[in-house]
This record gives structure tokens, C-alpha cells and sequence, in this order.
């Protein structure tokens, strides 16, 4: 099993351009979420999937949307990206929310110009 | 409002010395707790999680915490630390079953030979 698979790893982009994240699990999981990492600021959710076919916001929504493609794909999009963006984006997945470990995936390393 | 507080953005031990790494969280309920582990450039790993069975949790690379409810702790120890111990680790907490894992802002462990 590759367990949360995240493309592409790195990633430059000038400011106002728009990229897609992808991430995927093959372990069967309900839930899947995204965060960022910045220094100093831990890990702070985006948005999360608790099952196929429904989205929520996190603590920090501002500027991006999702997409839980199946139960196995939830993308991550920036349409115009800002300076601020500057991050490491992680995904994660777990069996349900809350009580369930969550598993991550290795990052992408994304740097706004 | 529900949080999770890492007391510590940095802790140096020498190498075989006891590892303390702190963490409160806010809340009237015992919620789940887990500690994870980053090492340099990889996602997060789960050391232990703590779901209302036994207050004492092992967990991986002789790591274990203790849930104490009067004092809304739970506490990340290692009787004697080693180099490989080198790492950020993060508390996380989920206050139900149906919400997503609250993290905190990290502490990152040196070990010092």
C-alpha cells in the first residue's frame, strides 16, 4: 500500500497564478483533510472531507477550494495565489473524524513568488 | 474556545537524559489526544493516542504519555533520549468523535551528544 500519496512535491508560482494539489489514499478511509505548516504555527486545517461527497472549511479556508473527487481523491486548488500561500501543504485521511488516527501524506513544498 | 497549548517551542536535552514535552488542552469533556512526530522534511507519524482506555499510553521508540483529567495534561516522556529522537512533535486533540484533530503549534526536540 502506498498509504496518502501527494503531487506534485514542489511547486513555484508567480503570483495569480493557479495550481491544483492533488492527494489520494488507497486505505479505504472516510475522511480526508488538508492543512499548511508554516513555522511557528503548527499544522492548521484548510478544509476536510468527512465522507465522499461533502466538504467543510477549517481554520484557514481563505483562498482555497476542494474538490472530494471519489472516495479515494480530494484535490486541493488555489485559484489566484498570493505571496501568503507560501507553505508546506500536507494531506491527510483517517477512518472517520476525531476519534481515528489520521495518516499523512509527505508534503508538497509550495513557494508563491 | 477549545484548544491545545505545546509549552515549549523548543527543548534540548543531552543524549540519555529524560524527555519532557508538555501539553494542556482546554475542554470539560476528556477528549481524544495524540502525539505525533516529524522528522526533518517528512509528513507527521503517530507516537501514541490516548481514547479513554488506560491513562497510560506507549507508544513507539520508547515514548509513552499519561492522561490526567484534574490537570488537563498530557505529557510526552522518554526515559533516556537519543540522538535519533530528533524531531518536531505535536500534540493534537479531537473534542468529539466528529470533529477533526485540533494540533498544536509543535515542539522541536535537540539532542545534544
Amino acid at each position: 500500500n502506498a498509504g496518502v500519496t501527494q503531487t506534485p512535491k514542489f511547486q513555484v508560482l508567480k503570483t495569480g497564478q493557479s495550481m491544483t494539489l492533488q492527494c489520494a489514499q488507497d486505505m479505504n478511509h472516510n475522511s480526508m483533510y488538508w492543512y499548511r505548516q508554516d513555522p511557528g504555527m503548527g499544522l492548521r486545517l484548510i478544509y476536510y472531507s468527512a465522507s465522499e461527497g461533502t466538504t467543510d472549511k477549517g481554520e484557514v479556508p481563505n483562498g482555497y477550494n476542494v474538490s472530494r473527487l471519489n472516495k479515494r481523491e480530494f484535490s486541493l486548488r488555489l485559484e489566484s495565489a498570493a505571496p501568503s500561500q507560501t507553505s508546506v501543504y500536507f494531506c491527510a485521511s483517517s477512518t472517520a473524524s476525531g476519534m481515528n488516527e489520521q495518516f499523512f501524506g509527505p508534503g508538497t513544498r509550495l513557494t508563491v513568488l | 474556545a477549545q484548544s491545545v497549548t505545546q509549552l515549549g517551542s523548543h527543548v534540548s536535552v543531552s543524549e540519555g537524559a529524560l524527555v519532557l514535552l508538555r501539553c494542556n488542552y482546554s475542554s470539560s469533556v476528556p477528549p481524544y489526544l495524540f502525539w505525533y512526530v516529524q522528522y526533518p522534511n517528512q509528513g507527521l507519524q503517530l507516537l501514541l493516542k490516548y481514547t479513554s482506555a488506560a491513562t497510560l499510553v506507549k507508544g513507539i521508540n520508547g515514548f509513552e504519555a499519561e492522561f490526567k483529567k484534574s490537570e488537563t495534561s498530557f505529557h510526552l516522556t522518554k526515559p533516556s533520549a537519543h540522538m535519533s529522537d530528533a524531531a518536531e512533535y505535536f500534540c493534537a486533540v479531537s473534542f468529539s468523535g466528529n470533529t477533526p484533530l485540533v494540533f498544536g503549534k509543535g515542539t522541536r526536540l535537540s539532542v545534544i551528544a
